[in-house]
C-alpha cells in the first residue's frame, strides 16, 4: 500500500536536545511538507521541498532544519533553538503543480520537558 | 495574506440531524479549496477539492459547495462515525510558495446516538 509513514508516533526529549522526526513516502511524490499543529490553531507550514536537494522555509521555520537527499525521505530536526517545540508534527506530500491536494502522514507528537 | 475562518468551532448533533459547517476565506486568486477530516491523534484525511464558485462534490453523507467567499460542508443524516474535526484549507494563486496551503482552525463535530 502506498502512503506516508512518520516515526515515532510519540517522542519525548529534554530541553536543550536536538531531535529528528522521520518522514518517508512511497507515493512517488516530488513535493513534501512539514506542518506543526497546536491546539486552537490551524496547521502551520514549517518547511517544504518540491524536489530532491532543494527546500524552502515556510511560515515558522525558525528553530527547525530539514534535508531532502532522497525523493522518499524528508526528515525534520527540531533544534534547541526552537522556543516552544512541544506540538503535533505532520508530514505531507503531493504531486507538484497547481491545486494538487496534499496527503498527510499519521503524525508525531513531540513533548519536550 | 490568505485567511481561513471556520465556524462553528464545535458542533454537537443527534444522529440523523443534518447540518452545515462553514469555511469563509480571503485569498489572492483561489487555486483550490480543500476539505479534510481529522480524527484525534491522527493525520488529516483528504475529502474534497473545489476549484470554482458553484462547484459541488459529494461523498457518502458529505457534500461540499463553494461560493466566491465561502464553502459549506453539508452533512446529511450524520452517524456517530462522522464525529471528527473537519479542516478547511485554501491555496492561492500567488507565485512562489510551492503548493502552500492556509488552514482554518477546524470544526469539531460530535454526533450522538
Amino acid at each position: 500500500d502506498g502512503g506516508i509513514t512518520q516515526s515515532p508516533k510519540y517522542l519525548f526529549r529534554k530541553e536543550g536536545q536536538n531531535v529528528t522526526l522521520s518522514c518517508e513516502q512511497n507515493l512517488n511524490h516530488d513535493a513534501m511538507y512539514w506542518y506543526r499543529q497546536d491546539p486552537g490553531q490551524g496547521l502551520r507550514l514549517i518547511y517544504y521541498s518540491q524536489i530532491v536537494n532543494d527546500f524552502q522555509k515556510g511560515d515558522i521555520a525558525e528553530g527547525y532544519s530539514v534535508s531532502r537527499e532522497k525523493k522518499e525521505s524528508f526528515p525534520l530536526t527540531v533544534t534547541s533553538a526552537q522556543k516552544n517545540p512541544t506540538a503535533f508534527y505532520l508530514c505531507a506530500s503531493s504531486i507538484p503543480g497547481t491545486s494538487m491536494q496534499q496527503y498527510f502522514g499519521p503524525g508525531t507528537r513531540l513533548t519536550v520537558t | 495574506e490568505d485567511q481561513v475562518t471556520q465556524s462553528p468551532e464545535a458542533l454537537r448533533l443527534q444522529e440523523g440531524e443534518s447540518s452545515s459547517l462553514n469555511c469563509s476565506y480571503t485569498v489572492s486568486g483561489l487555486r483550490g479549496l480543500f476539505w479534510y477530516r481529522q480524527d484525534p491523534g491522527k493525520g488529516p484525511e483528504f475529502l474534497f477539492t473545489l476549484y470554482s464558485a458553484g462547484e459541488e462534490k459529494e461523498k457518502e453523507r458529505l457534500k461540499a459547495t463553494l461560493t466566491k467567499k465561502e464553502s459549506f460542508l453539508h452533512i446529511t443524516a450524520p452517524k456517530p462515525e462522522d464525529s471528527a474535526t473537519y479542516l478547511c484549507a485554501v491555496r492561492s494563486g500567488v507565485t512562489g510558495g510551492g503548493n502552500k496551503l492556509t488552514f482554518g482552525t477546524g470544526t469539531q463535530l460530535k454526533v450522538e446516538l
